[in-house]
């Protein structure tokens, strides 16, 4: 298994332009998850996924959108890049049923992003 | 807003010793606890879960739950210098409530 894959590993926008970051997984995980995490931060989760045709607002989700039209692929859109944008973007899944508390997240290798 | 507190550090231990990292939290219905560690530069890995009071232990690891303090820590034993990276906490919320939360993270810096 792959596990979780991101692409691309590094970009850089210029202000304004837009992009999508990929997310898949291989694992058949129903819950997907985004998260930026800024130098010497924690985890900030932008959006979240339950399942396909399902996603929710995380804590940070201002200048993103989400989709997830299958249960392995999860892209986050960029639309109008802006400095603030920069960070690195880190993608997650677990499979969760909502009958118990277990919840073991496993991440991609993370897109680092630039905004000038 | 549920909190999560770590000591950002670093903390600094010599190889052979044992290293301590803590962690607060503030939602008392949390059920859920995590430790990941993130090499600089890479993305988090877990390393041990907790879901009950008291001790679990996987090699040099052990996690410690008190959930009555809101207090859950990460004993490394036997440090060694690859043990160094930044050690994130995260904490579940109550049952159905899914997304952990994460704090800040913990340096650490093993030193031969």
């Amino acid at each position: 298994n792959a596990g979780v894959t991101q692409t691309p590993k590094f970009r850089i926008l210029k202000i304004g332009q837009s992009m999508t970051l990929q997310c898949a997984q291989d694992m058949n995980h129903n819950y997907m998850y985004w998260y930026r995490q800024d130098p010497g931060m924690g985890l900030k989760l932008i959006y979240y996924s339950v399942g396909a045709g399902i996603t929710d607002k995380g804590e940070v989700p201002n200048g993103y959108n989400v989709s997830r039209s299958t249960t392995e692929d999860f892209p986050l859109r960029l639309e109008l890049a802006a400095p603030s944008q920069t960070s690195v973007y880190f993608c997650a899944s677990s499979y969760f049923k909502g009958t118990s508390v277990y919840n073991e997240q496993f991440f991609g290798p993370g897109t680092r992003l630039t905004v000038l | 807003q549920k909190e999560v507190e770590q000591n950002s550090g670093p903390l600094s231990v010599p190889e052979g010793a044992i290293a301590s990292l803590n962690c607060t939290y503030s939602d008392r219905g949390s059920q859920s606890f995590f430790w990941y560690r993130q090499y600089s530069g890479k993305s988090p890995e877990l390393i041990m879960s907790i879901y009950s009071n008291g001790d679990k232990e996987d090699g040099r690891f052990t996690a410690q739950l008190n959930k009555a303090s809101q207090y859950v820590s990460l004993l490394i034993r036997d440090s060694q210098p690859s043990d160094s990276a930044t050690y994130l906490c995260a904490v579940g919320g109550e049952r159905g409530s899914y997304i952990p939360t994460f704090g800040r993270g913990t340096s650490l810096i093993v030193h031969p």
